[in-house]
């Protein structure tokens, strides 16, 4: 099974800043890996896919970048609605879909 | 616009058996999508099930296989999830979701507790 490890696990930023969570696969997934968004009481939202394109309706201020075993989800100029549990997903080697334990990007 | 709807008891006991069922809209079950059952806890995470094709074809969580059963009914445009002999540790958040690839589509989610 892979394993995905997210960090930080706790992210503070304001408003305006930039904000880089990583992903890091404890084996070579070559691009097979998406980012999710998660806010409280929702499902996660499919952000990123294939490491680096964005999905349907996603703002180009989100971007994915990587390969192999590391990974990076980069938002710039963060707003409000922002500020969630991140998450990654492989697919390179199932069953099972494996998920990273999420990085929580709060408000300073 | 698909839309995932998941249902059933949010309450079952111990030694019991788990029943969700998820209902699609806004587009046949019948298409080139799998089906899947994930769940999310405090404690793992978010964690997949498995999942099922229309045609009945499932693949599942090595290290939930022996308890799980996932099935789809075309007619009704729905697909189901059943885990047996719960116990406290699948008190979860239980969502269906559809794989496109990736989850692209999920389910607002449903709590289900494992509880006498």
């Amino acid at each position: 099974e892979i394993v995905l490890t997210q960090s930080p696990a706790t992210l503070s930023l304001s408003p305006g800043e930039r904000a880089t969570l990583s992903c890091r696969a404890s084996q070579n997934i070559g691009s097979y890996l998406a980012w999710y968004q998660q806010r409280p009481g929702q499902a996660p939202r499919l952000l990123i896919l294939d490491a680096s394109d964005r999905a349907t309706g996603i703002s180009p201020r989100f971007s994915g970048s990587g390969s192999g075993t590391d990974f990076t989800l980069t938002i710039s100029r963060l707003e409000p609605d922002d500020f969630a549990v991140y998450y990654c997903q492989q697919r390179s080697d199932w069953p099972p879909y494996t998920f990273g334990q999420g990085t929580k990007l709060e408000l300073k | 616009q698909v839309q995932l709807q998941e249902s059933g008891p949010g309450l079952v006991k111990p030694s019991g058996t788990l029943s969700l069922t998820c209902a699609v809209s806004g587009g046949p079950i019948i298409s080139s999508n799998w089906w899947s059952w994930v769940r999310q806890t405090p404690l793992k995470g978010l964690e997949w099930i498995g999942e099922i094709y229309h045609a009945g074809t499932t693949t599942y969580n090595p290290s939930l296989k022996s308890r799980v059963t996932i099935s789809v009914d075309n007619s009704k445009n729905e697909f189901s999830l059943r885990l047996d002999s719960v116990t406290a540790a699948d008190t979860a958040v239980y969502y269906c979701a559809r794989w496109g690839p990736y989850f692209d589509h999920w389910g607002q989610g449903i709590l289900v507790t494992v509880s006498s």
